[in-house]
């Protein structure tokens, strides 16, 4: 199993342009949630989604959108970015019926923003 | 609401040496604890998990972690350090009913002298 995954691994963006971080599990989670992670703060949470079809707002949503049209498919997506959304972002995945909340990290995508 | 603190922002111990890192947490149940370790250019992976239980608990690497109710702490040790320990530690809190999320502390950076 590769686990999470995250397309693209760098990304270096304009102000105002858009684009869309893609997160995939083969673990057949019901749940999935993208983090932004900054210096010094941690990790805050963007979305997240408890199943196919369904998304929620997290800690820090403003700017962003995201999609669940497949069960292994989280999309984040930007619509016009600014520099104040270069950080690192992390999808995540976790089936708490039998995992209890634990979380399955993918690698991250390092986005610019200049 | 659930949050987390974690004291120490950074720590330097000698190779060879003992470590507890520092967790504090408020939650109005029984919470749900993670201890998470993330190597540079990484994505998180999960080192130990309270749920309920034996207060001791013994995860992955020679870690363990005590959690102890009323301090509200869920501390992480380590007998003896090894260099390749060095890395950022996050502690979480979580709970079933609140869609998986966690909350996470803003992490405390480990280095390990020679």
């Amino acid at each position: 199993n590769a686990g999470v995954t995250q397309t693209p691994k760098f990304r270096v963006l304009k102000t105002g342009q858009s684009m869309t971080l893609l997160c995939a599990q083969d673990m057949n989670h019901e749940y999935m949630y993208w983090y932004r992670q900054d210096p010094g703060m941690g990790l805050r949470l963007i979305h997240y989604s408890v199943g196919e079809g369904t998304t929620a707002k997290g800690e820090v949503p403003d700017g962003y959108n995201v999609s669940r049209l497949k069960k292994q498919n989280f999309l984040l997506g930007l619509e016009s970015a600014a520099p104040s959304q270069t950080s690192v972002y992390f999808c995540a995945s976790s089936d708490p019926p039998s995992a209890a909340d634990e979380q399955y990290f993918g690698p991250g995508t390092r986005l610019t923003v200049t | 609401a659930q949050s987390v603190t974690q004291p120490d922002i950074h720590i330097t111990v000698s190779e060879g040496a003992s470590l507890e890192l520092r967790c504090n947490y408020s939650y109005g149940a029984t919470p749900y604890l993670f201890w998470y370790v993330q190597s540079p250019g990484q994505g998180l992976q999960l080192l130990l998990k309270y749920f309920s239980g034996d207060t001791l608990v013994q995860g992955i690497k020679g870690f363990e972690a005590e959690f102890k109710r009323s301090q509200s702490s869920f501390n992480l040790r380590k007998p003896s350090v090894h260099w390749s320990d060095a890395a950022e530690y996050f502690c979480a809190v979580g709970a079933r009913t609140n869609a998986g999320k966690s909350t996470f502390g803003d992490g405390t950076t480990l280095t390990v002298k020679p």
